[in-house]
């Protein structure tokens, strides 16, 4: 299995609190990416990341921050959490020269009252 | 742009019965194809996949044939088994390896 830890891996909080969550990988891949994971929806794209500093948006940025100042970690922020975030978001890196499925982690509940 | 359509769910079948998961794709360029499956509680593992056209992928009795004629990639299975229900995902990643783009998804459940 790739090495990919994703932190928490619940996490209830209050609309209008800024919530932080953590993807690590042993990875030393070069793409991560957020998604989440919602009810009709499959998966959808935050955020993503082509390099230590390097970032994109994906098609449901709005309300999202992210950053990755390390290889390994990306960090997916919601500045101020609204109903609308809850879900089940997961990470997931890619490689290069012939890596090219995603792996994925576990997945973060978050549920936002 | 790109996109995946799947078929929508829940399929739901007796053990040892046949599935077809259809899965069609819009893309610019030769896109790589995938099949995911995600098991309760858990993240996404890779079934399946395959990098150019013609190419079929395998894996634990399941298949799929990439067909850019019909820009199809359905999955198939001979016999399916209890241990085989989860929601099965096609997806496409762009000739670069940047960017996956998922189906909504298929829920399978196989009875006893």
């Amino acid at each position: 299995d790739a090495g990919i830890t994703q932190s928490p891996r619940h996490k209830v909080t209050e609309t209008g609190t800024p919530v932080t969550l953590r993807c690590h990988q042993t990875e030393n891949h070069r793409y991560m990416y957020w998604y989440r994971q919602d009810p009709g929806h499959g998966l959808r794209l935050i955020h993503y990341s082509y390099g230590v500093k390097d970032t994109d948006k994906g098609e449901v940025s709005d309300g999202y921050s992210v950053s990755r100042s390390k290889t390994e970690d990306f960090l997916l922020t919601l500045e101020s959490a609204t109903s609308s975030q809850t879900s089940v978001y997961f990470c997931a890196i890619t490689g290069t020269g012939g890596y090219t499925e995603a792996f994925f982690g576990q997945g973060t509940r978050l549920t936002v009252v | 742009g790109n996109s995946v359509t799947q078929m929508e769910g829940p399929v739901t079948l007796s053990e040892e019965a046949f599935l077809t998961i259809n899965c069609t794709y819009t893309a610019t360029g030769y896109p790589s194809l995938f099949w995911y499956v995600q098991y309760p509680g858990e993240g996404l593992q890779l079934l399946l996949k395959a990098t150019k056209a013609d190419d079929k992928g395998s894996n634990k009795g399941f298949e799929a044939t990439y067909r850019k004629e019909t820009t199809s990639f359905h999955l198939e299975k001979g016999s399916v088994q209890v241990s085989d229900s989860a929601v099965y995902f096609c997806a496409l990643s762009d000739e670069n390896f940047n960017k996956f783009y998922f189906g909504s998804g298929t829920k399978l459940n196989v009875k006893p």
